[in-house]
């Protein structure tokens, strides 16, 4: 069964500071792997989707990156503002989809 | 485009009533599920829809019914609700299930309490 871990449960930086999420899986045999941001309240937002043949994709200031072998995937926010505080969640497709339980950002002013 | 769509966006039951959540996509998708999120438990899937006419058991199916009524609506059923079913519903679909380049994209959530 696919486990899905993301480290740390909850991250605080100030303003400015470049940051990395991680999220590492058990089971390397996937489709894809999405990551997805959720503020309070709301529903999932699609930030990235790298699919398995991929290594990396981009977006604006987001970087995200994909390493089957050792069952990891981080997601690189470059400058962060205060905009950005919100949950991160990343999602692995292998047959269905098993999410891990997120990272809570909060970026200072 | 709105997306995914769910109502209600609130619901207050009593133990052992009923209800359907309804969910719309307007963006022709072939693939939609239903999950539930609880704190410390992450999102589990309760059921899917690969395409049309078809529907299939996810990780947390017990108590709970749907109907793919078409392509573009997937509602759940909770026949006789309990209070271990209190949590937030997510809708979502993509173009093909689960797989490849196709993303997953979230309605807003129904926030279901059952007393």
């Amino acid at each position: 069964k696919q486990e899905v871990t993301q480290i740390p449960a909850a991250l605080s930086v100030p303003e400015g500071e470049n940051l990395v999420l991680n999220c590492s899986f058990t089971d390397s045999a996937i489709y894809n792997l999405q990551w997805f941001r959720q503020d309070p309240g709301k529903g999932l937002t699609s930030l990235l989707l790298i699919q398995s043949s991929q290594r990396e994709q981009t977006s604006g200031r987001l970087n995200a990156s994909l390493d089957k072998s050792s069952g990891r995937s981080t997601l690189y926010i470059a400058a962060s503002q205060p905009g950005d505080s919100a949950t991160y969640l990343c999602a692995l497709s292998a047959g269905k989809s098993t999410f891990g339980d997120g990272t809570t950002l909060t970026v200072k002013p | 485009n709105a997306g995914v769509t769910q109502t209600p966006k609130f619901q207050v039951l009593k133990t052992g009533q009923s209800m359907t959540l309804q969910c719309a996509q307007d963006m022709n998708h072939n693939s939609m599920y239903w999950y539930r999120q609880d704190p410390g438990m992450g999102l589990r899937l309760i059921y899917y829809s690969a395409s049309e006419g078809t529907t299939d058991k996810g990780e947390v199916p017990n108590g709970y019914n749907v109907s793919r009524l078409n392509k573009r609506e997937f509602s759940l059923r909770l026949e006789s609700a309990a209070p271990s079913q209190t949590s937030v519903y997510f809708c979502a679909s993509s173009e093909a299930l689960f797989r490849g380049s196709y993303e997953q994209y979230f309605g807003p959530g129904t926030r279901l309490t059952v007393t």
